[in-house]
């Protein structure tokens, strides 16, 4: 039963444009959530984070959009650099369970030069 | 600041050997979690220790993998005696508790290859 879902495996963007990666849940007792970006070889690295007070969080480059009526949160990135290919996870957590965090299977993003 | 130290970065062992992954969390995070991440796949928690009490081992498979962490600081994952479905990616991933949510800091993760 997949909590966190990221439905595009992969996804292809030209340098310079718009790059925007999804997620849905289904629990609507996630309360946090956080995308992660990987590179081969080496271990996930925080990106940015949503409280679900919230419905936007911007940081520099990287802004995360968060539905919760529709259970959707999405992260974009503008503009889309050649070192932003990467796989981005999203990552959700609720309140008590330790605040453990439910992931997705990740969508690798390619942004083209 | 250091990041999350692991060690080894790769392993390569044959089946039914024992192996160990040590980690040292970012200074002054109390929270230390182990997870197994295989391709195409999240990391998935094996277990999360508070300081030196593990307070969640209910994905750790207790017949085989075994952890600790003496001092509420550094810890080691050990697997004896590994399978050839052991291989996979072992990161270790740190963060502050303060009751609330928190990002964790991942280290760079140890690829073991069983044969």
């Amino acid at each position: 039963d997949q909590q966190v879902k990221q439905n595009s495996p992969s996804l292809s963007v030209q340098e310079g444009r718009i790059s925007i990666l999804n997620c849905d849940y289904t629990n609507s007792m996630f309360d946090y959530f956080l995308w992660y970006k990987k590179y081969p070889a080496e271990g996930p690295t925080f990106l940015i984070s949503i409280s679900s007070i919230k419905d936007k969080n911007e940081d520099g480059r990287f802004t995360v959009f968060l539905n919760k009526s529709a259970k959707h949160l999405s992260l974009h990135i503008v503009p889309s650099q050649p070192g932003d290919s990467a796989v981005y996870f999203c990552a959700a957590s609720k309140a008590g369970n330790n605040r453990k965090l439910i992931w997705g299977l990740g969508t690798s993003l390619a942004v083209n030069p | 600041e250091a990041g999350v130290v692991q060690s080894p970065r790769y392993k390569i062992i044959e089946k039914k050997q024992p192996v160990a992954f040590w980690c040292n969390p970012i200074s002054g995070h109390n929270t230390l979690y182990w997870y197994r991440q295989n391709l195409g796949q999240g990391p998935e928690l094996l277990i999360r220790y508070e300081n030196e009490e593990a307070v969640d081992d209910s994905q750790l498979p207790k017949d085989r993998f075994s952890a600790e962490r003496l001092k509420g600081v550094d810890s080691t994952l050990k697997i004896q005696p590994a399978e050839l479905g052991d291989s996979a990616v072992y990161l270790c991933a740190s963060s502050l508790s303060h009751g609330g949510p928190s990002e964790q800091y991942f280290g760079p993760g140890t690829r073991l290859t069983v044969t």
